[in-house]
């Protein structure tokens, strides 16, 4: 079974500056997909950035960008230029390549704090 | 981008009814949809899995006596909590994949108070 590890309960930020959440998962499949997912305090699940296993370069997002190293079986996601707004839960997720089949395994989250 | 729309967002019910959940794929077809709890500070777990059609799919440990899920139609799956308990009270929510199973889309979520 595929299991997702954010190492980081929690984690403070100054407004502006840059920041990386930590994430790796466990599989043995060779083709999968990672996603980073923010829920604010509404609990509506946003999605912040998604990566093909299958693709060497890294995606970004605007102010968002994740490091995948594929054989490290790691995936952060590093957020620049942080915004009060920002601030929220966030939750790395692994999808097998089952296609539409597949749920998604989540992380335990990191809380994101933005210091003014 | 797709909308997936759940309801109710906040309902209450008594120890021992039962209370159904609505989701629904607004403009997709979802050819499979996801069912997740999610208890306070902690993370989204994956339930069930439903496919149009057929039976859902349940994770280990999840009863599927318990949580009734059906998806009838290519837009709308629903989660019966049956025979509720005080213990059954959380945060639900869904998903959808549309055909090409590429994105999943989550809608708002429901919070499932059993008093």
């Amino acid at each position: 079974a595929q299991t997702v590890t954010q190492s980081q309960p929690e984690m403070s930020v100054q407004e502006a500056e840059t920041v990386t959440l930590s994430c790796t998962y466990d599989t043995s499949e060779s083709d999968y997909y990672l996603f980073w997912y923010k829920q604010p305090p509404s609990r509506q699940m946003i999605l912040v950035i998604r990566q093909e296993a299958y693709k060497q370069q890294n995606a970004t997002e605007n102010r968002f960008s994740v490091n995948f190293q594929k054989a490290a079986k790691s995936f952060s996601l590093k957020i620049s230029d942080s915004q009060l707004g920002d601030a929220a839960m966030y939750f790395c997720a692994y999808r097998g390549s089952g296609g539409g089949a597949d749920g998604l395994t989540f992380g335990k989250g990191t809380h994101l704090i933005i210091q003014p | 981008g797709a909308v997936v729309s759940q309801h109710p967002s906040r309902v209450i019910c008594k120890s021992g009814t039962s209370v159904k959940i609505e989701c629904r794929s607004l403009d997709f077809q979802a050819t499979t949809m996801f069912w997740y709890r999610q208890f306070p500070k902690q993370s989204l777990m994956l339930m069930a899995t439903s496919n149009e059609g057929s039976k859902a799919t349940y994770e280990q440990g999840v009863e599927k006596d318990k949580f009734l899920i059906n998806h009838a139609s290519l837009t709308l799956s629903t989660l019966t909590v049956t025979s509720a308990h005080p213990e059954d009270s959380s945060f639900y929510i869904c998903s959808a994949s549309g055909l090409s199973g590429n994105t999943i889309y989550f809608g708002e979520g429901s919070w499932l108070t059993v008093v």
